[in-house]
């Protein structure tokens, strides 16, 4: 079983629509969580870090569930530009106390007119 | 502020070739990252650094050195180039942060796509 697990995809929208991907982990010691959005060819950057308590920034929401182990993204009224490729990272506390970052594979989102 | 820079951007190597990879950040951050990133596959840990002289392995380290002689710096070599080599490399780097140690968000460099033939 992957450490980090996410849908591939596509999830193919029309404008406007609300769309939400999930993202399972399987180390319950995980400690920090984030969204990265990886645009065609170009680097991964940052979308939104994920707290316990959940966060939002504008149309999008990051929710934590520890209970189940798995992290969502949702994206209210979706935009042509956010068509990309959404990445969960978990990153887990190591026996030796050292850190390990684990990208998922990602999410494709298509957002069509 | 260039932020995370790499060179080259692409490159072509045949197979036994060597080449070094270099990772230049100004934002003065403790750690740095060299992953991999192939279709269908998560960007995968190569190595990585937590400080200037220190470098540590990560998933997927055969085939692959590094060197960090520079807390700026962090750079990638490849002594023998293999066709499994073929591959998008990113370099990242990210503060360290609080006592715990964990690090915070990484940023990227622009990618270096490399081609074994």
């Amino acid at each position: 079983r992957k450490e980090v697990e996410q849908d591939p995809g596509p999830f193919n929208v029309p404008e406007g629509a609300t769309v939400a991907f999930n993202c399972t982990y399987s180390n319950s010691a995980s400690q920090s969580f984030f969204w990265y959005r990886q645009d065609c060819r170009k680097e991964p950057k940052l979308l939104m870090s994920v707290y316990s308590s959940g966060n939002e920034d504008g149309r999008f929401t990051a929710q934590l569930n520890r209970a189940s182990q798995y992290i969502s993204l949702l994206i209210r009224d979706s935009k042509l530009s956010d068509s990309a490729t959404y990445l969960c990272v978990v990153n887990t506390l190591r026996m030796d106390s050292s850190y390990k970052l684990i990208f998922g594979s990602g999410t494709r989102l298509l957002v069509r007119p | 502020n260039a932020g995370v820079t790499q060179t080259p951007k692409f490159r072509v190597l045949k197979t036994g070739q060597s080449m070094t990879l270099l990772c230049a950040q100004d934002m003065n951050h403790e750690y740095m990252y060299w992953y991999r990133q192939d279709p269908g596959m998560g960007l995968r840990l190569i190595h990585y650094s937590v400080g200037e002289g220190t470098t540590a392995k990560g998933e997927v380290p055969d085939g692959y050195n590094v060197s960090r002689l520079k807390k700026q710096n962090f750079l990638l070599g490849l002594e023998s180039a293999a066709p499994s080599q073929t591959s998008v490399y990113f370099c990242a780097s990210s503060k360290f942060r609080g006592t715990s140690g964990s690090p915070g968000e990484q940023f990227f460099g622009p990618g270096t796509r490399l081609t074994v033939l």
